[in-house]
C-alpha cells in the first residue's frame, strides 16, 4: 500500500464533462501537490497546498480547480477540458513546505484522456 | 533560476551490465537538495534518494550508488549489475532552500531499458 493514493487510476472524459480526481495521503504530511506529466513536457507543478492553504498556482487554466478540505485530502476538479489536457496527473505530499528540502512522495497517478 | 539537465534521453543495456545516469544541475542557492526518482510503467514516482548540498559523500544502497560532485554540479546515479526490473524512467530533481523556490525542479528524465 502506497502512502499516497489516487483515484481513479484511469479516466476518460468528454470535453463537456465535469469530473474530479481524488488524492489521499496516509503519511501525516501537511503539504500536498498536483503535478501534470504529459508526453511532450517535463513534470509540471500545478498547485501546492500547505496546511490546507493554497500557496502556489503555477498559472494553471481555470478549467482545473483544486480543493483541499484537510491536510490528508486533495481534489482536482475538471471541467470543459481540452484534448491537450490529456496527461498523467500526479498527486504528492511532503511534511511541511516551511521546512527546506522535505522529500516529496508521489502517488501512482491518474491517467486522464480527454476525447 | 534552477535547472536540471538529463542529457541521456534513453539508454538500453543488457542485463548485468552497469549503467550510469547523468544529472547536471544549476542553482544559485547555497543550500539545496537533490533527488532521484524512478517511474516504472505504472506511473508512480518512487523516491530513491535525497542529498543535501553540504553532504558530498557518495552513497551506496545495494546495487544503486550515487556520485555527488559540487565542483561539476553533477549528481550521477549508477546501477550495478542491472536487472530487467530496473527498466523505468529515472528523474533527477532539485529544490532550493529560500522561500519561493520550494517546488521541485525536475529534469526531463532518462528512460532505461534493460534487455534480458
Amino acid at each position: 500500500e502506497t502512502g499516497v493514493t489516487q483515484t481513479p487510476r484511469h479516466l476518460v472524459m468528454g470535453m463537456t464533462n465535469k469530473k474530479s480526481l481524488k488524492c489521499e495521503q496516509h503519511l501525516g504530511h501537511n503539504a500536498m501537490y498536483w503535478y501534470k506529466q504529459s508526453a511532450k513536457k517535463p513534470l509540471e507543478l500545478m498547485f501546492v497546498y500547505n496546511f490546507k492553504e493554497q500557496t502556489e498556482n503555477n498559472s494553471v487554466p481555470s478549467r482545473f480547480s483544486p480543493e483541499c478540505p484537510n491536510s490528508s485530502h486533495l481534489f482536482l476538479h475538471l471541467h470543459t477540458l481540452q484534448p491537450e489536457d490529456s496527461a498523467l496527473y500526479l498527486c504528492a505530499s511532503s511534511q511541511d513546505m516551511g521546512v527546506s528540502g522535505n522529500t516529496i512522495y508521489f502517488g501512482e497517478g491518474s491517467w486522464l484522456t480527454v476525447v | 533560476a534552477q535547472k536540471v539537465t538529463q542529457a541521456q534521453t534513453e539508454i538500453s543495456v543488457v542485463e548485468k551490465e552497469d549503467v550510469t545516469l547523468d544529472c547536471v544541475y544549476e542553482t544559485r542557492d547555497t543550500t539545496y537538495y537533490l533527488f532521484w526518482y524512478k517511474q516504472p510503467p505504472s506511473g508512480e514516482l518512487v523516491f530513491l534518494i535525497r542529498r543535501n548540498s553540504f553532504d558530498e559523500q557518495n552513497e551506496i544502497s545495494g546495487r544503486y550508488s550515487w556520485n555527488f560532485q559540487k565542483s561539476t554540479s553533477s549528481f550521477n546515479f549508477t546501477i550495478t549489475a542491472s536487472q530487467v526490473v530496473d527498466s523505468a524512467v529515472y528523474f533527477c530533481a532539485l529544490i532550493g532552500s529560500p522561500a519561493g523556490r520550494r517546488a521541485l525542479t525536475f529534469g526531463s528524465g532518462t528512460r532505461l531499458q534493460v534487455q534480458p
